[in-house]
């Protein structure tokens, strides 16, 4: 079945390094790629997104990168902050079935 | 414009009970998308509905159901509750379902 793998599973920065989370999909129909940021006792909050068509995307420190072709789409935090903390989930939509699957989460830590 | 509202917030239920939860999408958007939040499994999809009717189900028993109402309201019910259905369920909204997704703050049920 469709399923979506993101690594790691928790990640610690020093203030100021980059950040990578990287997730792999397993359905070739898949053309959506959001990533979600989620607080501690927060809802998760779209923060970049991705469609099949386009290879990169920035905003600001954040950048998303999608390779169709192996599956993978990572997500790119450059000069992280203590507020860049938090839980985030990759996930993917199918156009067929409007199902999104997301990936297990990753929490990041910014340690100042 | 006002984001998607969860209610209740909370809710304590007992085993064997029901319980019904509802949330209001974004002005305009027709999609609404109900997940299951456990710590150990990450975010699960539960249905898609768009325009009343549900197009898509994910791997939950019958005891889980939806339905959307013709303003895009939309209320899921879980009966006969198990310990097991403890988390936190979100929902989001979205345009038409292909678009970017906005959360709800969820609410948290705890069967006891």
């Amino acid at each position: 079945g469709e399923n979506v793998e993101q690594h790691p599973s928790t990640l610690s920065v020093q203030e100021g390094d980059s950040a990578v989370i990287k997730c792999t999909y397993s359905d070739s129909a898949s053309n959506y790629f959001p990533w979600y940021k989620q607080e501690l006792g927060k809802r998760p909050q779209l923060i970049i997104d991705i469609r099949s068509n386009v290879g990169e995307k920035k905003d600001q420190r954040i950048a998303v990168t999608l390779n169709k072709t192996a599956k993978h789409f990572s997500l790119h935090i450059t000069e992280t902050q203590p507020e860049d903390s938090a839980v985030y989930f990759c996930a993917a939509m199918d156009p067929r079935t409007y199902k999104y699957i997301f990936g297990t989460g990753t929490r990041l830590k910014v340690l100042a | 414009k006002a984001g998607v509202t969860q209610t209740p917030r909370y809710l304590i239920k007992t085993r064997g009970q029901q319980v019904t939860l509802s949330c209001s999408p974004i002005s305009g958007h027709r999609s609404v998308s109900w997940y299951q939040q456990t710590p150990g499994q990450g975010l699960q999809f539960l249905f898609e509905y768009f325009s009343e009717t549900q197009r898509n189900k994910g791997n939950f028993p019958g005891r889980f159901s939806g339905r959307q109402f013709s303003n895009s309201r939309s209320e899921m019910n879980v009966s006969t509750l198990e310990l097991g259905d403890s988390a936190l369920y979100l929902c989001a909204s979205s345009e038409m379902g292909n678009t970017e997704a906005f959360f709800g703050q969820g609410t948290r049920l705890t069967v006891v």
